[in-house]
């Protein structure tokens, strides 16, 4: 079935450490998002690309960051997590961007030490 | 900028009674509302959506309303199951810049055996 992965499902990481999630799709859509979901609240979006076009939303922290080698696979990199920083990682992904569904994935929940 | 209100925060039902979530969007731009259910520990699922040349869509047990004068949109879901326990949330776009979906706060709705 087409669909959108994540791995891992849980991650542990230490303070400061780097950190990467990533994502793949086998929707073939053009645009994948990632989204920090803090527990009892809706998701964030921290940001997305269109094909190779990346874009940051205004107030994404420095910390995090983004790469999208190819359709399928798209990172999430954490730099230097902080406990701030514990959340579940939610990537989704939509065919173009112009009101259409997005389809997330299960989600890597973070936990930082 | 827009936002979305949703209410309850929580909710809960006997099985087989009707559960209603409503949502108010504050930008009349909006267009696309859809709504999403999140199991514990899943990536949240699309449920059904409504665009605003439509007043009402119904899919099986699942109909959303939109009343774009009120800038409002409501949940229905009828003949509750224990299966429909999980937290949903409303979103809402605009074409301007739809690729950003703003999420209402999310109802916990819990269904009583």
């Amino acid at each position: 079935d087409a669909m959108v992965i994540q791995n891992p499902r849980y991650q542990v990481t230490q303070f400061g450490k780097p950190v990467t999630l990533s994502c793949s799709q086998t929707l073939n859509h053009n645009v994948m998002y990632w989204y920090q979901q803090k527990s009892s609240q809706a998701p964030k979006l921290l940001f997305h690309y269109y094909d190779k076009d990346f874009n940051n939303e205004a107030d994404t922290p420095d910390n995090f960051q983004s790469r999208r080698p190819n359709t399928s696979f798209c990172f999430l990199d954490i730099r230097s997590p902080g406990l701030g920083d514990a959340a579940m990682y939610l990537c989704a992904t939509s065919f173009g961007t112009v009101q259409e569904t997005q389809y997330f994935g299960p989600g890597t929940r973070l936990l930082v030490l | 900028g827009e936002n979305v209100e949703q209410h309850p925060s929580t909710l809960s039902v006997q099985e087989g009674d009707s559960a209603v979530i409503k949502c108010t969007y504050s930008d009349s731009a909006s267009n696309y509302f859809p709504w999403y259910k999140q199991e514990l520990g899943k990536g949240p699922q699309l449920i059904i959506d409504i665009r605003s040349n439509v007043g009402e869509k119904k899919d099986q047990r699942i109909a959303v309303t939109l009343n774009k004068t009120a800038k409002h949109f409501s949940l229905h879901i009828t003949e509750t199951q224990p299966e429909d326990s999980a937290v949903y949330f409303c979103a809402a776009s605009k074409a301007d810049s739809s690729y950003k979906l703003i999420f209402g706060s999310g109802t916990r709705l819990l269904v009583r055996p």
